[in-house]
């Protein structure tokens, strides 16, 4: 069974850029997760998708973090504008129903300079 | 709120040796508990979970953990470290197995040969 995808794996940026991160969930898998993992700290909730719905966005900062999840299977996250203090490692985790295990995806991994 | 401390940042322990990594938690309600663990570069991965029932509970790679409701702790062990052990543990608390999981920040354990 193929994992959860992620990509791209690395990007580098100035800040005031834009950025896009791609992710596509255990095949089935209803609920899905964008965390923020900055370096030397665990993760941190952003967004909660149910299907194609939020459940749960309070942790992230929509001023310059957006997110969808239009057809209920792949999700993108997006900063415009990025600063500096969103350096960090985007994890994204799928589960197969909202309260079961979640499985986690390599990360994206962001530098803003 | 919910929170998790992991008291150890950097832990370092020798091949063949035990290993205990802290966790504390405050939490309002019957936690549910999780131990992830992250190698270099990967997403994490679940090591091993509670729910209820038996407060000792068997995970992979050898792990086991023991929930103790009086010292609000859930501590993470394992008899005999191997060097592929090397890697950073969370651990984690929430309502139920996905939703509003919240992560401590991390213990760096370093294995020596």
């Amino acid at each position: 069974e193929a994992g959860v995808a992620q990509s791209p794996r690395y990007k580098i940026i100035e800040k005031r850029q834009s950025v896009a991160f791609w992710c596509n969930p255990i095949s089935g898998h209803a609920t899905l997760y964008w965390y923020q993992q900055i370096l030397g700290q665990g993760p941190k909730l952003l967004i909660q998708f149910q299907n194609n719905g939020v459940v749960d966005d309070s942790q992230l900062p929509k001023d310059r973090f957006s997110a969808e999840r239009l057809k209920g299977v792949d999700s993108t996250l997006k900063i415009q504008p990025a600063k500096l203090e969103d350096s960090a490692v985007y994890l994204c985790a799928s589960s197969l129903r909202s309260a079961g295990e979640l499985f986690f995806g390599e990360g994206s991994r962001l530098t803003v300079l | 709120a919910q929170s998790v401390t992991q008291p150890d940042i950097h832990i370092t322990v020798s091949e063949g040796a035990s290993l205990e990594l802290r966790c504390n938690y405050s939490y309002g309600a019957t936690p549910y508990l999780f131990w992830y663990v992250q190698s270099p570069g990967q997403g994490l991965q679940l090591l091993l979970k509670y729910f209820s029932g038996d407060t000792l509970v068997q995970g992979i790679k050898g792990f086991e953990a023991e929930f103790k409701r009086s010292q609000s702790s859930f501590n993470l062990r394992k008899p005999s470290v191997h060097w592929s052990d090397a890697a950073e543990y969370f651990c984690a608390v929430g309502a139920n197995a996905g939703n509003m999981l919240t992560f401590g920040g991390g213990t760096r354990l370093m294995v020596k040969p």
